[in-house]
């Protein structure tokens, strides 16, 4: 099946500092990923799309230049989180889509865990 | 804006059945996707709905009715392991990405 991996698995950094997130998928190629962010007891929230290749388009309300996302490849996406504080502390999750049975399947990625301090 | 409502919380005892009901108002529907997520954890794959109808996956199963927009998740002989988040999710077109549900905290007890 696909496999979506992201790095690093969890990550504590220091208010002010920059931290990226590498969401690869393994076994596919995908043109189209995804970001979410996930506060405890919360459902996820879409941040932004990636497309290869292409700028991401962000959601209503997520600051493109704080969250910064290069799809370079077909296998790798990354999510930059600018400045960092203690308000982004949260589960930042990524999915990779993927034709499956003749229809786009989503497989997500085991997520990353950031604590900013 | 897209709504898609479930419960926040259910409770069950092993080996029960359980009925997790989502509804939705959409702009677009190209198919629902049920969701486990166990805390801490990604989402993982429990089943898609794309035509009315029930479908069957083991302990799990299914069920969509696109002109009432409701779909429900049954889950049968529970297990502890069953404790989780369950989502609903939306594919609003087959080129969109899902929107999810704030999903249904299920606590299993013995």
């Amino acid at each position: 099946g696909a496999v979506v991996s992201q790095h690093p698995s969890w990550v504590i950094c220091k208010s002010g500092t920059s931290v990226k997130i590498e969401c690869r998928s393994l076994d596919f190629q995908a043109t189209t990923m995804f970001w979410y962010r996930q506060f405890p007891k919360q459902s996820l929230m879409l941040m932004a799309t990636s497309n290869e290749g292409s700028k991401a388009t962000y959601e209503q309300g997520v600051e493109k230049d704080k969250f910064l996302i290069n799809h370079a490849s077909l296998t790798l996406s990354t999510l930059t989180v600018t400045s960092a504080h203690p308000e982004d502390s949260s589960f930042y999750i990524c999915s990779a889509r993927a034709m499956s049975g003749g229809r786009y399947e989503q497989y997500f990625g085991p997520g990353t865990r950031l604590t900013v301090t | 804006g897209q709504n898609i409502d479930q419960p926040t919380e259910m409770t069950a005892t092993e080996g029960a059945i359980v009925q997790i009901n989502c509804t939705y108002q959409t702009s677009g529907f190209n198919g629902l996707f049920w969701y486990q997520q166990h805390a801490g954890e990604a989402p993982t794959f429990l089943s898609y709905n794309v035509l009315d109808g029930l479908e069957e996956k083991g302990r799990f199963s299914s069920f969509l009715s696109r002109s009432k927009g409701y779909s429900y998740l049954l889950l049968k002989e529970l297990q502890m392991k069953d404790s989780a988040s369950y989502l609903c999710a939306v594919s609003l077109s087959g080129y969109s990405t899902l929107t999810f549900g704030k999903g249904t905290m299920l606590l299993v007890s013995p």
